[in-house]
């Protein structure tokens, strides 16, 4: 089993559409997680830090369920803009994060 | 400027060749990684650096090495190149926040083809 695991998708959503990915991981030591974004053929980007029981900046808000072990990703209001791929991300021991290998979202107007 | 750059940002190689991508960072941060990526697979760690003297395996690092030049500088070498090393590699820095805050940053990547 993966330490994170993700649905590869692909999420299809109309603009203005909210849409949700989970992810589970199975270590329940983990510390802390994040959601990063990538675009096509470009570098990883932090999209969201999630330490507690969740974060919310403007229109996406993380959350984290620690009895379960999944972490959520919610879009409102969803943006042509907003299409990419998006990566869950433990950081589960030593100082090293894992990630899974990401949710593909395609916002279509 | 970018706080993360590497080069090549593209290269076509041969089996057996040996190779060398190079990652620099201004961001002043004491840790450094390197990472594959590969469809479907994820970003996979390869090695981590914590800082100049400090170099640890990831969970993929056979087949390549790696040089800590510098706080600032990370190599990743590979020996002998194969084709299924042929993958997207990302440099990568963090500075450790307290309470397990390990925020990284990325490179743009170098795109590599091994034939």
């Amino acid at each position: 089993r993966k330490e994170v695991e993700q649905d590869p998708g692909p999420f299809n959503v109309p603009e203005g559409a909210t849409v949700a990915f989970n992810c589970t991981y199975s270590n329940s030591a983990s510390q802390s997680f994040f959601w990063y974004r990538q675009d096509c053929r470009k570098e990883p980007k932090l999209l969201m830090s999630v330490y507690s029981s969740g974060n919310e900046d403007g229109r996406f808000t993380a959350q984290l369920n620690r009895a379960s072990q999944y972490i959520s990703l919610l879009i409102r209001d969803s943006k042509l803009s907003d299409s990419a791929t998006y990566l869950c991300v433990g950081h589960m021991y030593g100082n090293k994060l894992v990630f899974g290998a990401g949710t593909i979202l395609r916002v279509k107007s | 400027d970018a706080d993360v750059t590497q080069t090549p940002r593209n290269r076509i190689t041969k089996t057996g060749k040996r190779i060398m991508l190079e990652c620099s960072q201004t961001k002043g941060h004491d840790r450094m990684y390197w990472y594959r990526q590969d469809p479907g697979l994820g970003l996979r760690l390869i090695y981590y650096s914590f800082d100049v003297k400090d170099i640890n395996k990831g969970e993929i690092s056979d087949g390549y090495s790696v040089s800590r030049q510098a706080q600032a500088k990370f190599s990743l070498s590979l020996e002998s190149a194969i084709p299924n090393q042929t993958a997207l590699y990302f440099c990568a820095t963090s500075d450790l926040l307290g309470q397990g805050r390990n925020e990284q940053f990325f490179g743009p990547g170098t795109r590599l083809t091994v034939l």
